[in-house]
């Protein structure tokens, strides 16, 4: 079944105690993002990635890493968690980079189930 | 950047009623996504719709990109259609943005 898994899927931490939120996709989907989900915020965008070993910020990217070794995972690590990252995450694959593929339909997002994370 | 507003932010619609949700954003834009988030907090993509009608089931959209505006609507609702409704789109080359979403309660 084609899928975004993302894991754990809850988690309880303290301030400053490292962690990270796997995300792996069997699609061969080259573009790969993370989004935080937040009351009356909407979806914003932490980071995105390209390819393999290409990433870039999004729209709130403090407080995060990412990486692309592989183009199937894209973990996103919170190096120091403050509560201000108290949240629910959503790890997303599509099967091109933004701007190509439009004209096929090719580009239709797919969502993980979403992990909650509180920091406390 | 793109900004992506949705109105209305909240519905209340009966079972068996009609609805429109409108999404408004401010630049053109290659890629425009709708997605409903169900209550257990699951992101499925209704549409891809750039441009143009398309219709599954109860659910139709309309993008009228060059007033830059897209449509969705609902008919004769029902309850698992509860939920938030987010309208995506693309600018050129750059990345998805969101709208803040609309939150759809639907009673029986």
């Amino acid at each position: 079944e084609a899928q975004v898994t993302q894991n754990p899927r809850y988690l309880i931490t303290v301030t400053g105690k490292k962690l990270t939120v796997t995300c792996s996709q069997n699609m061969n989907h080259e573009y790969m993002s993370w989004y935080r989900q937040d009351p009356g915020l909407g979806l914003r965008q932490i980071y995105y990635s390209m390819n393999v070993e290409v990433t870039d910020k999004g729209d709130v990217p403090e407080g995060y890493k990412v990486s692309r070794k592989e183009k199937r995972n894209f973990p996103l690590i919170l190096e120091s968690p403050s509560p201000n990252q108290t949240s629910l995450y959503f790890c997303a694959s599509n099967p091109n980079r933004p701007g190509t593929g439009w004209a096929s339909g090719a580009n239709v997002l797919t969502f993980g189930a979403g992990s909650r994370l509180t920091v406390l | 950047g793109i900004q992506v507003e949705q109105s209305p932010p909240d519905l209340i619609l009966q079972e068996g009623a009609n609805s429109t949700l409108r999404c408004n954003f401010s630049d053109s834009v290659n890629n425009l996504q709708w997605f409903h988030q169900n209550p257990w907090g699951q992101l499925i993509n209704l549409f891809y719709i750039p441009s143009g009608t398309k219709q599954n089931g109860r659910l139709s959209a309309t993008t009228v990109a060059t007033e830059r505006y897209s449509l969705l609507y609902i008919s004769s609702s029902q309850t698992t259609d509860s939920g938030v409704y987010f309208c995506a789109v693309e600018p050129g080359y750059s990345t998805l943005t969101f709208g803040k979403g609309t939150m759809l309660l639907v009673s029986p």
